[in-house]
């Protein structure tokens, strides 16, 4: 069974960091990876979708990696504001399971302070 | 309508209550997704649509759980002689494609059921 998980759990940072989040996995066969954001009371947003082929995708101040082979993905913020705080989930897709649910890692916290 | 929403925002029950959590999909999309989030976790599975077939409902943690989409829009997950447990936040996700994992998911704020 798949399992997902992201480290650190929460982070504080400064206003102006560089930051990086990062997510493991534990079958290496997947479709491809997402990382959302989730703000507190809302639903998930889409940031970054890396399909198993790619090895990085980029949005703005954002940079997800993806190493399949060694099951780990990076999520990259530049220059943080505090506009960046956020629950910042990622998720794959497998190709062993027959359905196409995603599983989700718990979240890393992020605050970024003015 | 221009998003996925979900009703109500918060639900009280009292334990041993039924409750119907109801989801409006994004107009036309085809797949429609259910999760459970506990605090401080991220989402877990209970099940997936393809229109109105229920495809996969592999993550309904007990038979005290279904879900039901019998026009292939609007979706309703019911939780029968609910238990504190099942305190969560329950997100609804659709997407216009089959599959709807790796097409992108808009996902709806969600419901927050606290079972008191």
């Amino acid at each position: 069974k798949q399992e997902v998980t992201q480290i650190p759990a929460a982070l504080s940072v400064p206003e102006g960091e560089n930051l990086v989040l990062n997510c493991s996995f534990t079958d290496s066969a997947i479709y491809n990876l997402q990382w959302f954001r989730q703000d507190p009371g809302k639903g998930l947003t889409s940031l970054l979708l890396i399909q198993s082929s790619q090895r990085e995708q980029t949005s703005g101040r954002l940079n997800a990696s993806l190493d399949k082979s060694s099951g780990r993905s990076t999520l990259y913020i530049a220059a943080s504001q505090p506009g960046d705080s956020a629950t910042y989930l990622c998720a794959v897709r497998d190709r062993n399971n027959a359905g196409n649910m995603l599983t989700f890692g718990g979240g890393t916290r992020l605050m970024v302070k003015p | 309508g221009a998003g996925v929403s979900q009703s109500p925002r918060y639900k009280v029950a009292k334990r041993g209550q039924d409750v119907a959590l109801r989801c409006d999909p994004i107009s036309g999309h085809v797949s429609l997704f259910w999760y459970q989030q506990a605090l401080g976790q991220g989402p877990e599975f209970l099940t997936y649509f393809q229109n109105e077939a229920q495809l996969d409902k592999s993550g309904l943690p007990s038979d005290r759980f279904f879900a039901e989409r019998p026009e292939g829009s609007v979706s309703t997950l019911k939780i029968q002689r609910t238990q504190q447990e099942d305190s969560a936040v329950y997100l609804c996700a659709s997407s216009s494609r089959e599959g709807g994992a790796g097409y992108g998911y808009t996902f709806g704020s969600g419901t927050r059921l606290t079972v008191v």
